[in-house]
């Protein structure tokens, strides 16, 4: 079975922050994502990533900052916590050939404060 | 830019009841997901549909793809309290890259 975990589940910061979240997938994917869920809105897709060391901007980019150094690690950066980040973030990972299903974590509920 | 929306963002329906989603894409896509998040839970896929005016069942549950590939819908026959959660459609609109388009999510409410 993919696992994908991420670091926490709940998180708590406050406005200024630098705030990491982390993602670890065990199935040797390729692609890693990085959307924020928020009721009515949807997923929306924040950064993305192919490779490592390659990453490309989503639908909503502003704010947040990726890091991939290994395959199986793909990280989101809150440079500064702002009240407006306030949600749920869900990583995913898919392979990049074949089957095109996404594999989500768990989430993480990150609340600024 | 590119915009998949879904309708009705809310739906209550009586245990045995009927449910539709409908799935509405601003471009063409090249295949189209389903995924269903349990309450609390995280999304799953269920299914991938590719080809135009495709469709396919689930047991209680019928995924079509639209002819034009810009709609999709999923309909759930004689709804069990089980199907409870937030149903969304993923668009893929082509590219070497995953990245999928997802909708905005239909909330399912089963009443016993």
């Amino acid at each position: 079975d993919v696992k994908v975990t991420q670091s926490s589940r709940y998180l708590v910061k406050r406005t200024g922050e630098k705030v990491f979240l982390e993602c670890v997938q065990d199935m040797d994917h390729e692609n890693m994502f990085w959307y924020r869920q928020d009721p009515g809105l949807g997923l929306r897709l924040i950064y993305f990533s192919y490779d490592v060391k390659m990453k490309e901007k989503g639908d909503i980019p502003e704010g947040y900052s990726v890091s991939r150094e290994k395959k199986e690690r793909f990280s989101l950066i809150l440079e500064s916590a702002s009240t407006n980040q306030t949600s749920m973030y869900l990583c995913a990972s898919s392979p990049r050939q074949g089957a095109v299903e996404q594999f989500f974590g768990p989430g993480t509920r990150l609340t600024v404060l | 830019g590119q915009q998949v929306m879904q309708i009705p963002q809310y739906q209550h329906v009586q245990e045995g009841e009927d449910f539709t989603t409908y799935c509405n894409s601003s471009t063409t896509l090249s295949n189209i997901q389903w995924y269903k998040q349990r309450p609390g839970g995280h999304p799953v896929f269920l299914i991938q549909l590719v080809k135009s005016g495709e469709v396919k069942k689930q047991k209680r549950l019928t995924f079509q793809f639209g002819e034009a590939k810009k709609n999709s819908s999923l309909h759930i026959t004689a709804t069990q309290t089980t199907d409870v959660g937030t149903y969304f459609c993923a668009g893929k609109v082509g590219g070497a890259t995953n990245k999928l388009i997802f909708g905005t999510g239909t909330l399912l409410a089963v009443q016993p």
